[in-house]
Formats: C-alpha cells, structure tokens, sequence
C-alpha cells in the first residue's frame, strides 16, 4: 500500500544549477499538485495537474519553473538555474478526487 | 486574501497532559477547515476536518470544532502520548476551489515522557 512516492528526499544544488523534484502519485491517482514551504511559513499552492495536462498553475513563479505529469512515469517539478531563495521543503499530494494524500516532502538547499 | 494563523511551538508538555493548539481563520465565504499533521520523515496527513460552521471534526483523540463566531479551529486533545510528537498544520480550503489549500506556518509538538 504505497503511499505518495518523493525523491530524492534531500538535495543540494549550487546556486545556477538545475534542480528536478520526482513525484510518484498513489497507484490510481490521477491529480497531483504541488506545494512549497519556505522556512518558518506554511505550505503555499504551486501547481495542479492531471495527467498531460497542467489545471491551474497560479502559485508557479513565472520563470525558471516547470511542472509536467507524463502519461507515463512520475510528475517532475523543475527549476532551472536555482537562486539561494529556491532554499524549501516541496511537497507533493495527490487525490482520486478531492481529499489529498501526502508525499513526505523534497527539500532543497541551494548553496 | 484567506489566511490562517496556528500558535507558534514548539509546544512541549508532558504525557497525559491536556493539549490546545490555536488555529484562526480569515475568509471570504464558507471554507472547509482542516488539521493535517506530520509525524518525523512522513508526508503530511489528513487528521480532522469540517466543513460547516459548528461542525466537530475529531480523530484519534483530536478534536477541533469550526466556530464561526470567532473564526476559530482549535485542535484539542486530553491526554497526549510520546507519539503525538509531530508538527500540526491547520488549513482551510477557498469555497470556490476543493483543491486550493491555504496553511498555517504549522506548531511542532513535542511530548516527553
């Protein structure tokens, strides 16, 4: 009974680099979204996605970021050329429908 | 905008002690309100939650009642264990969007023996 699937679970990157956040949703599930804690402060909403499709991208930044769901494989939360304020837990969820499961969380630590 | 505001931890009480944690709410419309938590290297998960005004969500020895008068979720619990050792989030979601969950920066719990 696999839960929702994060890796890596810590990853450093220098400042420039490109870092690339893996999601494996609960067999079955077919909507993922993801979500960013920056230190001392709550989750904030990033992106919703269905399988190829991108629902609601509002809480991306508008550059340097990028989400996919593939038909196959897991989601992927890309961001390029990563700046020390990048520093956070990501977290992902997924859901069959509305209530929304968990993943433990990647965090990224740009030097 | 919505917004949520939990008490800041760490909490730390002793087992079998009486636990509140603060949660307020500020919203435009009807939200849902949630408590999640998140025990150490876990993803976060759902404990309680309520949809409705004077509504008790409760699970696990948790409860919390969603009071509209003072726009209040207070998580509550009469005795904790060592293994309620976890970070708590409160969270509500926008009437319009089943999806979009607004959080709380989260209170970390911890419970000594």
């Amino acid at each position: 009974n696999a839960g929702v699937m994060q890796n890596p679970r810590h990853l450093v990157r220098r400042r420039g680099q490109e870092a690339r956040l893996r999601c494996s949703p609960v067999k079955g599930h077919s909507h993922v979204y993801w979500y960013r804690q920056l230190p001392e402060e709550g989750l904030k909403f990033m992106v919703y996605l269905q399988k190829e499709n991108i629902i609601d991208e509002s809480g991306m930044p508008k550059e340097r970021f990028s989400a996919e769901f593939p038909k196959e494989g897991p989601s992927i939360l890309r961001i390029q050329q990563v700046v020390r304020g990048d520093s956070a837990a990501y977290f992902c969820a997924s859901s069959p429908q509305s209530e929304q499961f968990f993943g433990p969380g990647t965090r990224l630590t740009v030097l | 905008g919505d917004s949520v505001t939990q008490m800041e931890g760490p909490v730390t009480l002793s087992e079998e002690a009486f636990l509140t944690i603060n949660c307020t709410y500020t919203a435009t419309g009807y939200p849902s309100l949630f408590w999640y938590v998140q025990y150490p290297g876990e993803g976060l998960q759902l404990l309680l939650k309520a949809t409705k005004a004077d509504d008790k969500g409760s699970n696990k020895g948790f409860e919390a009642t969603y009071r509209k008068e003072t726009t209040s979720f207070h998580l509550e619990k009469g005795s904790v264990q060592v293994s309620d050792s976890a970070v708590y989030f409160c969270a509500l979601s926008d009437q319009g969007s089943n999806y979009q969950l607004i959080w709380g920066a989260g209170t970390k719990l911890i419970i000594k023996p």
